[in-house]
C-alpha cells in the first residue's frame, strides 16, 4: 500500500539553526512523484517542490534542498539558516499511482512536521 | 495570475443540515481536487473532477458529492451533516491530468455545531 511517513511530529529551533525534515515512503509503483508542501497559519497548502521517480538528482533552491534517495525510500527536507518565517506545517505527498496511469490527483499525504522556529 | 479561490472561508453548521463549498481554479486550469484536513485523520482526498468528469474518488461516504462546471469552477456538498464533517476542506488545482502539479486554495473552514 502507498503510505508516507513523517516521524517527526514537532520540531523547535532557534533562528539561523539548520534543520532537516524527514519523508519516508512506500509505494509498488515504480513511477511516482513526490512533494512537499508548506501551510503556515492561514492554512493554504504552498507547494514548494516536485520530484519524479527517475530524477535522483539534489535540488537546492535558496536556504532550502532536497535529498532523495530511492535505496532508503526517502525525499528529505533540508532548511539552511531557518528563519522565524520558515514557522510552518510541512508535508510530504507521494502521487497514488493508481491503476498505474499515474494521472490520477489523488496525493497520500504524511501527517505532517510542525517546524518552529525561535528568535 | 490568481490563485486557487474557496469561498466561503468560514462556515458554521448544525447536524444534520447541508453546505455547499465552493472553488475556483487557476485559469486555464482543468482539474480539481478536493481534500479534507482533520487533526486526526490528516489530509484526505475526496474526489477529483475534470472537463466536468469525476476521475477519482476517496473513500469518502455518499454524503460527500461533488460537481465541475464548464468553466472549471467545482463545487462540493455535504448532506446530513455530521460532527466528524468539522474539518478544512482544501481543493486544489492543476492544468490537466498527466502528473501535474497540485496548486491550493486556502481552505473553507466548516464547524459542525
Amino acid at each position: 500500500a502507498q503510505k508516507v511517513t513523517q516521524a517527526q511530529t514537532e520540531i523547535s529551533v532557534v533562528e539561523k539553526e539548520d534543520v532537516t525534515l524527514d519523508c519516508v515512503y512506500e509505494t509498488r509503483d515504480t513511477t511516482y512523484y513526490l512533494f512537499w508542501y508548506k501551510q503556515p497559519p492561514s492554512g493554504e497548502l504552498v507547494f514548494l517542490i516536485r520530484r519524479n521517480s527517475f530524477d535522483e538528482q539534489n535540488e537546492i533552491s535558496g536556504r532550502y534542498s532536497w535529498n532523495f534517495q530511492k535505496s532508503t525510500s526517502s525525499f528529505n527536507f533540508t532548511i539552511t539558516a531557518s528563519q522565524v518565517v520558515d514557522s510552518a506545517v510541512y508535508f510530504c505527498a507521494l502521487s497514488d499511482p493508481s491503476v498505474g496511469s499515474g494521472n490520477t490527483g489523488k496525493l497520500i499525504f504524511g501527517q505532517g512536521t510542525t517546524l518552529q522556529v525561535k528568535p | 495570475k490568481a490563485g486557487v479561490t474557496q469561498t466561503p472561508r468560514y462556515l458554521i453548521k448544525t447536524r444534520g443540515q447541508q453546505v455547499t463549498l465552493s472553488c475556483s481554479p487557476i485559469s486555464g486550469h482543468r482539474s480539481v481536487s478536493w481534500y479534507q484536513q482533520t487533526p486526526g485523520q490528516g489530509l484526505q482526498f475526496l474526489f477529483e473532477y475534470f472537463s466536468e468528469t469525476q476521475r477519482n474518488k476517496g473513500n469518502f461516504p455518499g454524503r460527500f458529492s461533488g460537481r465541475q462546471f464548464s468553466n472549471s469552477r467545482s463545487e462540493m456538498n455535504v448532506s446530513t451533516l455530521e460532527l466528524g464533517d468539522s474539518a478544512l476542506y482544501l481543493c486544489a488545482s492543476r492544468l490537466r491530468l498527466a502528473r501535474d502539479t497540485q496548486y491550493f486554495g486556502p481552505g473553507t473552514r466548516l464547524t459542525v455545531l
